[in-house]
């Protein structure tokens, strides 16, 4: 079956521009994540959603990050006015959310950002 | 602020032989752990975990051991494969939390024929 599936794989953007990733989870998943990895760290949660509960956004860096994610389907990331440090990889996962698979997260191919 | 260590950034092993991946952890309030395995260009794929309340869990060629009063756990291959050649990142999960994982860096597995 299709994995969870992110686009675009590469964005290069000027300092200043918004960008938006895309992430597509797997279908009847109703847990989503997005993470970041920085080049040599591990990877840092941004935000969960999980059904029609309020997200948790405690990971989100600045109020220039935010993401939306209709129902149990296709989220967006969202990055204003990127600066140079928010270059990173961006891995969105998706979980089933059953409590007996709770800690399984898929993970997309990831996003990788470059700003210039 | 690092909770979750993996101190190696890299190891090298030959076909065949044991792999010993480590990983070290600074918050008592973790209770579950896994392993990611990551291919390049690809995202992590979940490996194997352990409950706190296990020392040892295993699954095929991969074993997970952990030790409590140590906050260490080690992620054993046997035997290595050049297929297992890959970053495996040790990630921990906070009890009462049923979602947030914290990462760790990753250690660069090579094996070699």
């Amino acid at each position: 079956g299709a994995g969870v599936s992110q686009s675009p794989s590469n964005k290069v953007t000027e300092k200043g521009k918004d960008v938006e990733l895309r992430c597509d989870p797997i279908s009847g998943h109703t847990a989503l994540y997005w993470y970041r990895q920085r080049l040599g760290q591990g990877l840092e949660f941004l935000i969960y959603f999980q059904g029609n509960s309020a997200p948790d956004k405690s990971g989100l860096p600045s109020d220039r990050f935010s993401a939306e994610r209709t129902g149990e389907s296709v989220s967006t990331l969202t990055i204003q006015r990127t600066q140079q440090e928010d270059s990173a990889v961006y891995l969105c996962a998706s979980s089933p959310g059953g409590r007996s698979r709770r800690n399984e997260q898929y993970f997309g191919p990831g996003t990788r950002l470059t700003v210039t | 602020d690092q909770q979750v260590k993996q101190n190696s950034p890299s190891l090298s092993v030959q076909e065949g032989r044991i792999s010993i991946l480590n990983c070290d952890y600074t918050n008592s309030m973790f209770d579950y752990f896994l392993w990611y395995k990551k291919y390049p260009a690809e995202g992590p794929t979940f490996l194997i975990s352990i409950s706190s309340i296990k020392d040892k869990n295993e699954d095929g060629r991969f074993t997970v051991f952990l030790n409590k009063s140590a906050k260490h756990l080690s992620l054993h291959i046997v035997p290595s494969q050049p297929g297992d050649s890959a970053v495996y990142f040790c990630a921990a999960k906070v009890v009462g939390s049923n979602y947030k994982l914290t990462f760790g860096k990753g250690t660069l597995l090579t094996v070699n024929p």
